[in-house]
């Protein structure tokens, strides 16, 4: 079964603050793919990052960056120096490789205050 | 500008009365996905098409119906079956890799 836990349900930082959310996936695929998106109060969903299952090496964009661990099923995110307009909800999805479906955690809401 | 358009972005409906959500897409993806959010909650998957003229039910179909005629298009109606459909829905197409997402439609029934 697919599945993706995303245990923090609300984080609060204050401004500068380093903070990481966490991510942990299952899937029995051995070929699969990691996902990071952003929802602002907004609401629409906006593309962070894409990670395959076979690429462990870490991804750093700017103040965020992501560290992928197979060994313990872990996809996880940290912004750098947060700022106020960081504050969003954070959801963690995972799909195989026809992208058929994406499976999403239930989601971090990230509160950043000044 | 390509993207993926719903509307609209809020709807109001009453009890017993079928309504039907717009999603038009115009990146050329192939698959085109339906989401519900509820309030503190991730999303869950409604239906979801690979290609025209097909699509499949992901994991809370029971009460919604769709149609794919048409590539750029994929219409999701919430009928009267669907027993608590006040909810934000989330349109996805998505070619190979990542799903983008539209801006939602908030659908609240009075």
């Amino acid at each position: 079964a697919q599945k993706v836990t995303q245990a923090q349900t609300e984080i609060s930082v204050v401004e500068k603050e380093d903070v990481t959310l966490d991510c942990v996936y299952e899937t029995r695929d051995t070929t699969y793919y990691l996902f990071w998106y952003k929802q602002p109060p907004s609401g629409e969903l906006v593309f962070l990052i894409r990670r395959n299952s076979f690429d462990e090496q870490n991804e750093i964009s700017g103040r965020y960056s992501w560290n992928f661990q197979k060994s313990t099923s872990s996809f996880n995110f940290t912004i750098t120096a947060s700022q106020v307009v960081d504050s969003a909800v954070y959801f963690c999805a995972l799909s195989g490789d026809n992208f058929n479906k994406f499976y999403f955690g239930s989601g971090t809401k990230l509160n950043v205050k000044p | 500008d390509g993207g993926i358009t719903q509307s609209p972005k809020y709807l109001f409906r009453k009890e017993g009365q079928n309504v039907t959500l717009s999603c038009e897409q115009n990146l050329n993806h192939d698959a085109m996905y339906w989401y519900r959010q509820d309030p503190g909650q991730g999303l869950r998957l409604i239906y979801y098409s690979q290609i025209v003229n097909d699509f499949q039910k992901g994991d809370i179909a029971e009460g919604y119906s769709v149609s794919r005629e048409k590539k750029e298009s994929f219409p999701l109606t919430v009928t009267s079956a669907q027993k608590n459909p006040t909810a934000f829905y989330l349109c996805a197409s998505s070619l190979q890799g990542a799903a983008f997402f539209g801006q939602g439609t908030r659908l609240t029934v009075v």
